[in-house]
């Protein structure tokens, strides 16, 4: 499968704790997008990559967020002190810079808190 | 601040028949792009069609058409002879160059046989 892979795919946590994610994008992909969706909402946007540069962070990444992509191939997003609004699901996305290139998504990571 | 409106959260269309989804969008750039994606339940987001805002001519892809107005900054996909598997979730998105994407809200999509 050469798609865009995210482990794992369901996660449930307690408030408080930590959660990591990562995202494998589509090997020749040298951008890497980190989106959220809550229920009954579109995606919204989080991080981007360049290789290994974070390009990009939304005023939704608060400092409990941070993401990596330390040898501009996979990509972790880490949640610290995790909270009830976190709850919602992540995707992640590649393509190439160039403009015309479509972002291919994974199938998410859906975060659960209790 | 870029943004994608659709006004419509629900459509439902009867199996063969044509049904269209709004969307409108806001920006001052004058180039960029415009999606829809499909998300069907508990399965992953794809691209449906894509319109480059320099083209005149709207996107088609086979059942699949856009009606693109620029300077009404208006957006709509039209689905012809809809099939039971168009069911989804349609998502209307804005990029500017290779930039983040800004999604709409959603319109939820139901064929009914």
């Amino acid at each position: 499968d050469t798609g865009v892979s995210q482990d794992p795919r369901h996660k449930i946590t307690k408030r408080g704790q930590n959660v990591t994610f990562r995202c494998d994008p589509i090997s020749e992909h040298n951008r890497l997008y980190w989106y959220r969706q809550t229920l009954g909402q579109g995606p919204e946007f989080l991080t981007y990559f360049q290789n290994e540069a974070q390009l990009e962070k939304s005023r939704l990444l608060s400092d409990r967020f941070s993401a990596e992509r330390p040898k501009g191939s996979f990509s972790t997003l880490e949640i610290q002190r995790t909270e009830q609004g976190d709850s919602a699901m992540y995707l992640c996305a590649s393509s190439w810079e160039t403009s015309r290139n479509e972002q291919f998504f994974g199938p998410g990571t859906r975060l659960t808190v209790l | 601040a870029q943004t994608v409106t659709q006004s419509q959260p629900e459509m439902s269309v009867q199996e063969a028949e044509t049904v269209t989804l709004s969307c409108t969008y806001d920006t001052s750039e004058s180039d960029y792009y415009l999606f829809w994606y499909k998300q069907p339940p508990s399965r992953q987001m794809i691209l449906v069609i894509r319109q480059e805002a320099y083209k005149q001519q709207n996107a088609t892809e086979n059942r699949f058409s856009v009606n693109f107005q620029k300077a009404a900054k208006s957006f709509s996909l039209k689905i012809s002879d809809s099939q039971l598997g168009d069911a989804a979730m349609y998502f209307c998105a804005y990029r500017r160059g290779s930039e983040k994407l800004v999604f709409g809200k959603g319109t939820k999509l139901t064929v009914n046989p």
